[in-house]
């Protein structure tokens, strides 16, 4: 259980174009979902918290208009990147969070990630 | 400032050793702790957690033990198997979760055949 797709796996694409990359929890619904960004040799960059149902929170320097997010529905969240520049490019992840329980019988939430989306803009 | 540390960039370890990857972190507020695994160009697979009301989480080949004191906790792998070799993470977050993921650095694990 706990299995997130993304797709595509991975796109080229012109400078100026747009790219949308999709995220889905496939057995289990989530409310929320996060996307990250990945360089080289570099840790996991929180780039913005996806709300089904509602508007995403973007984390500090990250432009909301530049990286547009839908949370369509408990499986679906999208990330397209507007007018793409080289600077783009990079290898963008996605999580799901899933509710689970303990034996304590408090919950918590973990954070399942898909393959991620290797983006290149020329 | 990096509120989750992992001091080693890399480690070695002899296939069928034991393999212990290292974490610091500095916010107290963190209660809930996970270690995922990575290899290039995929995204990273959960491995395991522990909350703080635990010092000791157990699966399998993997027990993740939590210092809450020292605020660090380490990663056991044994016996190594060289499909472990990869980079690991470790994560901490704050309310069981449900805060946002805070990531290390990452340290490659090689295992050696």
């Amino acid at each position: 259980g706990a299995v997130v797709s993304q797709h595509p796996s991975w796109v080229i694409c012109k400078s100026g174009t747009s790219v949308k990359i999709e995220c889905r929890s496939l057995d289990f619904q989530a409310t929320t979902m996060f996307w990250y960004r990945q360089f080289p040799k570099q840790s996991l960059m929180l780039m913005a918290t996806s709300n089904e149902g509602s508007k995403a929170t973007y984390e500090q320097g990250v432009e909301k208009d530049k990286f547009l997010i839908n949370h369509a529905s408990l499986t679906l969240s999208t990330l397209t990147v507007t007018s793409a520049h080289p600077e783009d490019s990079s290898f963008y992840i996605c999580s799901a969070r899933r509710r689970t329980g303990t034996s304590a019988g408090t919950s918590t939430d973990t954070q399942y990630f898909g393959p991620g989306t290797r983006l290149t803009v020329l | 400032d990096q509120q989750v540390k992992q001091n080693s960039p890399s480690l070695s370890v002899q296939e069928g050793r034991i393999s212990i990857l290292n974490c610091d972190y500095t916010n107290s507020m963190f209660d809930y702790f996970l270690w995922y695994k990575k290899y290039p160009a995929e995204g990273p697979t959960f491995l395991i957690s522990i909350s703080s009301i635990k010092d000791k989480n157990e699966d399998g080949r993997f027990t993740v033990f939590l210092n809450k004191s020292a605020k660090h906790l380490s990663l056991h792998i044994v016996p190594s198997q060289p499909g472990d070799s990869a980079v690991y993470f470790c994560a901490a977050s704050a309310t069981r979760g449900n805060e946002k993921l805070t990531f290390g650095t990452g340290t490659r694990l090689t295992i050696i055949p």
